[in-house]
């Protein structure tokens, strides 16, 4: 399919150990978000990558919390020492910004338990 | 104050009926719209995306949008119970700036 894809789509972790989200956006797109949504919570922004720009980190809720995008293509979100807050399903999205804002594709999202 | 609010809802209303969920922003520079739907325990899907003033029509669903008030709406007409989910409202001022998410609202359709 030429959907987002995110992996694993599940993953059970233990208090303290570090996590690793891949997520590979739809091809030729240059904007992708990573979102984290707690049960029966809202969309919470984390990161936002465009093009070659610097990304938009402001929604990283401590510095345990990083991303990558290597290539302009997939990007992987990084937790370290992980907490029992941090369980959540993980989105991410992307989008063509071709011009303005475009519409963006979200990803199955990966569910994160740690416990 | 939230960029994108929307009233969380629950909204109910009675199969057959209109639907009608609405969105304020408080940037005037937004200039792009959408409205995205999600079921229980799935990703976000989108239903309309809306750039200029007026209405946009597509089946049962119209999205408005008003920039002078900074208002945007979704109208659900002949409301049926797989409509009911959270329904997302999304805005965003192009030039590369990210889109922002309100909070939701909840739809319910009841038989």
């Amino acid at each position: 399919g030429a959907g987002v894809s995110q992996s694993p789509s599940n993953k059970v972790t233990e208090k303290g150990k570090d996590v690793e989200l891949r997520c590979d956006p739809i091809s030729g797109h240059t904007a992708l978000y990573w979102y984290r949504q707690s049960l029966g919570q809202g969309l919470e922004f984390l990161i936002y990558f465009q093009g070659n720009s610097a990304p938009d980190k402001s929604g990283l809720p401590s510095d345990r919390f990083s991303a990558e995008r290597t290539g302009g293509s997939v990007s992987t979100l990084t937790i370290q020492r992980t907490q029992q807050e941090d369980s959540a399903v993980y989105l991410c999205a992307s989008s063509s910004m071709v011009q303005g804002n475009s519409p963006l594709h979200f990803g199955n999202g990966t569910r994160l338990t740690v416990t | 104050q939230k960029e994108v609010e929307q009233n969380s809802g629950p909204l109910s209303v009675p199969e057959g009926a209109i639907a009608s969920l609405n969105c304020t922003y408080s940037d005037r520079g937004s200039q792009s719209f959408f409205w995205y739907r999600q079921y229980s325990g799935k990703s976000p899907e989108l239903i309309m995306f809306i750039y200029s003033n007026g209405d946009k029509e597509d089946g049962r669903f119209t999205a408005q949008l008003n920039k002078a008030s900074q208002y945007v709406s979704l109208l659900i007409r002949d409301s049926q119970p797989s409509d009911s989910a959270t329904y997302l409202c999304a805005g965003g001022t192009g030039g590369g700036n990210k889109l922002t998410f309100g909070t939701g609202t909840q739809l319910k359709v009841e038989l």
